[in-house]
């Protein structure tokens, strides 16, 4: 049982388009939810992150989008360059007692010059 | 601010032997997790700490497998009988906040088990 999905598994993308990366969730007590980067023999470093009260999130070229009622939001990668190839998880948790985070399985991201 | 300090960054060990690996938080968090990353498996959480107790241990294998909290700068997850299955890069993670929000990880330690 998968809690967090995230799609496509992989994307390939050319320099300065918007990168779109998809996540969907199950559990409605999720309130809150991170976009993590990771490189290749690093341990993965918090991107951005949002809240369940708020529907949109921006830093940089980076934003989330997010709906609640159908429990989905996605990661915008605008303007994307060379150095944004990495993969990126999706990842919730529910705050407070629960405070684990539950991972999706990722997508790669690769950006063509 | 050095970050998650996780030691060693790779170990490699013959089946059924134990591991022992460490992990420093950045000073001033008060919750520590425990996470499991594989190919098959993707990121799996294991254990947490708050303030040093343990919280949730609902992801820890229940033989072999075993985490604790000593002091605030270190916690050490510590694997006996050493199977092949159990190799993985285990990383830790720290937050300020007791909700998990904002968890910083380590680079991990790549266990490789022979």
């Amino acid at each position: 049982q998968q809690q967090v999905r995230q799609s496509p598994q992989s994307l390939t993308v050319w320099e300065g388009e918007t990168a779109i990366l998809n996540c969907s969730y199950e559990d409605s007590t999720f309130n809150y939810f991170p976009w993590y980067q990771q490189f290749p023999g690093e341990g993965p470093a918090l991107l951005i992150s949002i809240s369940s009260v708020s529907d949109k999130k921006e830093d940089g070229r980076f934003t989330i989008f997010f709906n609640k009622r159908e429990k989905k939001l996605s990661l915008h990668i605008t303007d994307s360059q060379p150095g944004d190839s990495a993969t990126y998880f999706c990842a919730a948790n529910s705050g407070g007692s629960n405070a684990k985070l539950t991972f999706g399985k990722g997508t790669k991201l690769s950006v063509k010059s | 601010n050095a970050g998650v300090i996780q030691t060693p960054r790779h170990k490699v060990t013959g089946k059924g032997q134990e591991a022992t690996l460490w992990c420093e938080p950045i000073s001033g968090h008060s919750a520590v997790f425990w996470y499991r990353q594989t190919i098959v498996q993707g990121l799996e959480f294991l254990t947490y700490f708050r303030n040093q107790a343990p919280i949730d241990d609902s992801g820890m294998p229940k033989e072999r497998f075993s985490a604790q909290m000593p002091n605030q700068s270190h916690s050490t997850l510590k694997i006996q009988s050493t199977q092949p299955q159990d190799s993985a890069v285990y990383l830790c993670a720290s937050s300020f906040d007791w909700g998990g929000y904002e968890q910083y990880f380590g680079p991990g330690t790549r266990l490789t088990v022979l």
